[in-house]
């Protein structure tokens, strides 16, 4: 079965450290994968989306995520965090054409002084 | 990027009434778009698709007569969570995909059933 996997469910940095959140999927194919980013009662933003071709995509507010085949992965990095990160991040997986897609469990992103 | 417009975006109804949740996109127009649920600190499940111009299409376990869905034109699908209670209390979320490409998300709708 398709599925997407967040091994972190909480994650604590300080505000300028550093910070890779982790996501492995499970598909039959390569899928379109995707970071999304949920402040408490909001919606979900788009940070950054993979299809092809790099696979280092560049993303809104800094991020950018690394797709590696031979491990199924499509970390989610920034080098430097910002207070106003703190948030919960999806990762997300689907296929080509209109399918919907398949969430990992997130993972809450605190950051302290 | 596209913008998927939601409203109402919290919404409090007694105890066996039904309530009407919208989804629009406002920017590009959406064939399909899918309505998800998300439980307090948990993930995002997948209720349905919702396709224009034919029936939803229901994941196992979500009850199609309880959470109806139409999606009547290009741009807009609502979803009415019917006689509520107490236990459909939960964040309602639509989102629409432009094909083979990102979806996008409403707000969310925030259904408290008293």
């Amino acid at each position: 079965a398709q599925s997407v996997t967040q091994p972190d469910i909480h994650i604590t940095v300080s505000e300028g450290a550093s910070l890779e959140l982790r996501c492995n999927y499970s598909y039959g194919a390569t899928p379109y994968l995707f970071w999304y980013v949920q402040s408490p009662g909001q919606g979900l933003q788009l940070l950054l989306k993979y299809f092809s071709g790099d696979t280092l995509v560049q993303g809104i507010k800094g991020f950018e995520a690394e797709f590696k085949r031979s491990q199924s992965s499509f970390n989610l990095r920034k080098p430097s965090v910002h207070w106003s990160d703190a948030a919960e991040y999806f990762c997300a997986a689907t296929s080509s054409g209109n399918t919907p897609l398949v969430f990992g469990k997130g993972t809450r992103l605190s950051v302290i002084a | 990027g596209a913008v998927v417009s939601q409203h109402p975006s919290r919404v409090i109804c007694k105890s066996g009434t039904s309530v009407k949740i919208e989804c629009r996109s406002l920017d590009f127009q959406a064939t399909t778009m899918f309505w998800y649920r998300q439980f307090p600190k948990q993930s995002l499940m997948l209720m349905a698709t919702s396709n224009e111009g034919s029936k939803a299409t229901y994941e196992q376990g979500v009850e199609k007569d309880k959470f109806l869905i139409n999606h009547a034109s290009l741009t807009l699908s609502t979803l009415t969570v019917t006689s509520a209670h107490p236990e459909d209390s939960s964040f309602y979320i639509c989102s629409a995909r432009i094909t083979d490409s990102a979806a996008f998300f409403g707000q969310g709708t925030r259904l408290t059933v008293v």
